[in-house]
């Protein structure tokens, strides 16, 4: 069964703080790895799908990348407008997506 | 705005009645999608739609739960008999068939249960 695991449940940051979020993943055959964020009360917002291992895409203050075994999204410069739940999932058999359990990021100002 | 709109977006009810939830996904998109979130948890997919078939449903989703998509538009979720550990929120998603490997879907803000 694929499994999604997420790294910190928590993290709290000073504006301009750079840091990362991780996202270790088990399936059988990657077929795309996701990064969505999610503001509260809110549905999820798509931001980047990644294919490969060594592929990097970037949005504004947020890169994602992917190798292996897992993903990371780096947050440079992060502004109190970042502050959110960001979310990794993976494609199921039948392309639904199977998502971690998230990162609630607090950028302080 | 022609994004994902669900109805309601709150309902409090008591145990053991029956709820319906809404959902009007982006009108070109054929694939609906419902997923299910409690606090502190990512979205757990319970079930989906091409047009109006019903292709999978996850084993989260209890002879309780129906879900219909009648003439591929809109969507309704039934749950019946409720339980205190149906109060989560809803969520319904769509997208185009054409782009299902991006992984982009397209989320409403959710319908939110609470059963007391």
């Amino acid at each position: 069964e694929d499994q999604v695991t997420q790294s910190p449940e928590a993290l709290r940051l000073q504006e301009g703080e750079s840091s990362s979020l991780n996202c270790s993943y088990t399936v059988s055959g990657l077929r795309g790895l996701f990064w969505y964020r999610q503001d509260p009360g809110k549905g999820p917002e798509f931001l980047f799908t990644l294919y490969s291992a060594g592929e990097e895409k970037e949005k504004e203050r947020l890169k994602a990348t992917l190798t292996k075994k897992e993903s990371f999204l780096h947050i440079t410069a992060p502004k109190p407008e970042d502050s959110a739940t960001y979310l990794c999932a993976v494609p199921g058999s039948a392309r639904q997506l199977t998502f971690g359990s998230g990162t609630q990021l607090t950028v302080l100002p | 705005d022609t994004g994902v709109s669900q109805d309601p977006r709150h309902k409090i009810t008591k145990r053991g009645q029956n709820v319906t939830f809404r959902c009007d996904p982006i009108s070109e998109h054929n694939r609906l999608y419902w997923y299910r979130q409690t606090l502190g948890q990512g979205p757990e997919f319970l079930t989906y739609f091409q047009n109006e078939a019903q292709l999978e449903k996850s084993r989260l989703l209890s002879d309780r739960f129906s879900a219909e998509r009648p003439k591929g538009s809109f969507s309704t979720l039934e749950i019946q008999r409720t339980e205190q550990g149906d109060s989560a929120m809803y969520l319904c998603a769509s997208s185009h068939s054409g782009t299902v490997g991006t992984g982009e879907l397209f989320f409403g803000e959710g319908s939110r249960l609470t059963v007391l």
